[in-house]
């Protein structure tokens, strides 16, 4: 199974900053997908993020809010830009372990981010 | 996709077996069905997957029936450390990359 870290583990920002996430994967992947979990809610995908080409952003998530780098198959960002206190919840990488076979997903521990 | 329906919450004690089902009646031939546990303030984590018939892991069981429309997740003698939220996910086999969509899940009590 793969290993996922992500950085920061949790930040406090401020209103109208904007915060880089990174994720990082002990083996090389296709597919990274980020996600958010707002508070005693279930995990939103927010975009698919495969190397070498544009991230695939669901609806409601923007490019311009929610920019992501996808430079190699080990790492990926995750930035989101212009904070305001409503982007305050837990962000999350994932990656897919046997695309095609099994199709089981991996987690980071996720980063907390809060929004004063 | 195939649309999940879970229970909202469970409560259990220690030592007890736990059974959540999970809904999917318009699961697709080639959904395997998968279940991940979230610990508060971590991602989740997987448990087990199956196809049909019945699965188990050191972990869990999985009970699939003939239809497929239902999946069963059994946790055998849960202790205080179980307690987390539950989400079951058909996901498309051999597709690669499908994404992945979480329902609200199950949070699962357990009291000593």
């Amino acid at each position: 199974s793969a290993v996922i870290s992500q950085k920061p583990s949790r930040d406090i920002c401020q209103r109208g900053t904007s915060l880089t996430i990174q994720c990082q994967v002990d083996s090389q992947v296709t597919m990274m997908f980020w996600y958010r979990q707002q508070p005693g809610q279930s995990l939103t995908l927010i975009a698919t993020a495969n190397q070498g080409s544009e991230a695939t952003y669901e609806s409601g998530f923007v490019i311009d809010k929610f920019p992501i780098s996808r430079p190699n198959l080990t790492f990926s960002t995750l930035t989101v830009s212009n904070l305001s206190p409503e982007d305050s919840s837990i962000y999350l990488c994932s990656v897919e372990d046997s695309p095609g076979v099994t199709d089981t997903q991996y987690f980071g521990p996720g980063t907390r981010l809060t929004v004063l | 996709l195939a649309k999940t329906t879970q229970p909202i919450s469970m409560d259990s004690y220690e030592g007890q077996e736990v059974n959540i089902t999970c809904s999917h009646n318009n699961i697709a031939t080639n959904d395997y069905i998968t279940w991940y546990q979230q610990f508060p303030s971590q991602g989740p984590r997987f448990i087990i997957q199956g196809y049909k018939t019945k699965v188990t892991n050191e972990v869990a069981s999985l009970f699939i029936p003939a239809d497929r429309k239902s999946s069963t997740l059994s946790l055998p003698r849960v202790s205080l450390s179980d307690t987390a939220v539950y989400y079951c996910l058909p996901r498309s086999g051999g597709t690669g990359g499908f994404k992945t969509i979480f329902g609200a899940g199950t949070r699962l009590f357990v009291k000593a």
